[in-house]
C-alpha cells in the first residue's frame, strides 16, 4: 500500500526566504505526482504535476523535482510572500494514473511571515 | 462559476441521522470522487465512480453509500451518522489523459464541514 510522508509538517519563514517543502512516498511504480495547496475553507488547487518521465516542473516562482527511485518529491519556492501561506499536500496515483484515487501526504501547513 | 460545487458547505448533526452530501460538476468528466479529510490524517478515498453504471470502493468505504445520478452528479449518503464522521468531505473530478498519457488530473471542490453530535 503506498504510503506519503511531508517533511516538515509546519513552516513558518520571513517573507522573502527560499525553502523547499519534501514528500517521499514508499512505492515508486508511479505514474505521476501532484502537488497541492490548501487554503482555510477551501479546496484544494492542482499546482504542479510531473509525470514519471519528467524530472522537474516549473510555473511562477514554483519549481517541483521528481525523483522516483529514491521515492521523493521537493517544492521549491522561491522568494517567499504573505499570500504563500497555505497547507501544501502532495499526492500519488492509488494505481496506474490516477483513476483510483490519490494518496496523499499529510502536509505542510506553511507560514510566511510579513 | 466554480466548475466543481459542493451542498451543503456545512451541516451539523446528530448521531443516528441520515445525511446527503451533494457534489455537482460542469467540467464534462467522466469520473468523481469523495475524500475525507481528518485533522492528522490527510484526505482517503471514500468511493469513486468511473460513468453512472460503475461505482468503487475507496479505502475507507464502510459507513457510505453513493450514488451516481447523472454524468454530472455524484452524492455520498451516510445512512446512520456517527461522531467518528466528522470530518471535511471533498468531491473531486477528473478525465483520463488530461494530465498527460495515463494521468488523471484531479479537480476538487470547495469541501463540505460534516459535524456529527
Amino acid at each position: 500500500k503506498q504510503e506519503v510522508t511531508q517533511i516538515p509538517a509546519a513552516l513558518s519563514v520571513p517573507e522573502g526566504e527560499n525553502l523547499v517543502l519534501n514528500c517521499s512516498f514508499t512505492d515508486s511504480a508511479i505514474y505521476n505526482l501532484q502537488w497541492f495547496r490548501q487554503d482555510p475553507g477551501k479546496g484544494l488547487t492542482s499546482l504542479l504535476l510531473i509525470q514519471s518521465s519528467q524530472r522537474e516542473q516549473t510555473s511562477g516562482r514554483l519549481n517541483a523535482s521528481l525523483d522516483k527511485s529514491s521515492g521523493r518529491s521537493t517544492l521549491y519556492i522561491a522568494a517567499s510572500q504573505p499570500g504563500d501561506s497555505a497547507t501544501y499536500l502532495c499526492a500519488v496515483p492509488d494505481s496506474g494514473g490516477g483513476a483510483d484515487g490519490l494518496t496523499f501526504g499529510k502536509g505542510t501547513h506553511l507560514i510566511i511571515q510579513p | 462559476d466554480a466548475d466543481v460545487t459542493q451542498t451543503p458547505r456545512n451541516r451539523i448533526t446528530k448521531t443516528g441521522k441520515r445525511i446527503m452530501l451533494e457534489c455537482s460538476q460542469t467540467k464534462g468528466h467522466d469520473r468523481m470522487y469523495w475524500y475525507r479529510q481528518d485533522p492528522g490524517l490527510g484526505l482517503r478515498l471514500i468511493y469513486y465512480s468511473f460513468d453512472v453504471k460503475d461505482i468503487n470502493k475507496g479505502e475507507i468505504s464502510d459507513g457510505y453509500s453513493v450514488s451516481r445520478q447523472a454524468q454530472a452528479k455524484f452524492s455520498l449518503s451516510l445512512e446512520s451518522a456517527i461522531p467518528n464522521q466528522t470530518a471535511l468531505y471533498f468531491c473531486a473530478t477528473s478525465v483520463r489523459g488530461e494530465g498527460g498519457r495515463e494521468t488523471d488530473t484531479q479537480y476538487f471542490g470547495p469541501g463540505t464541514r460534516l459535524t456529527v453530535l
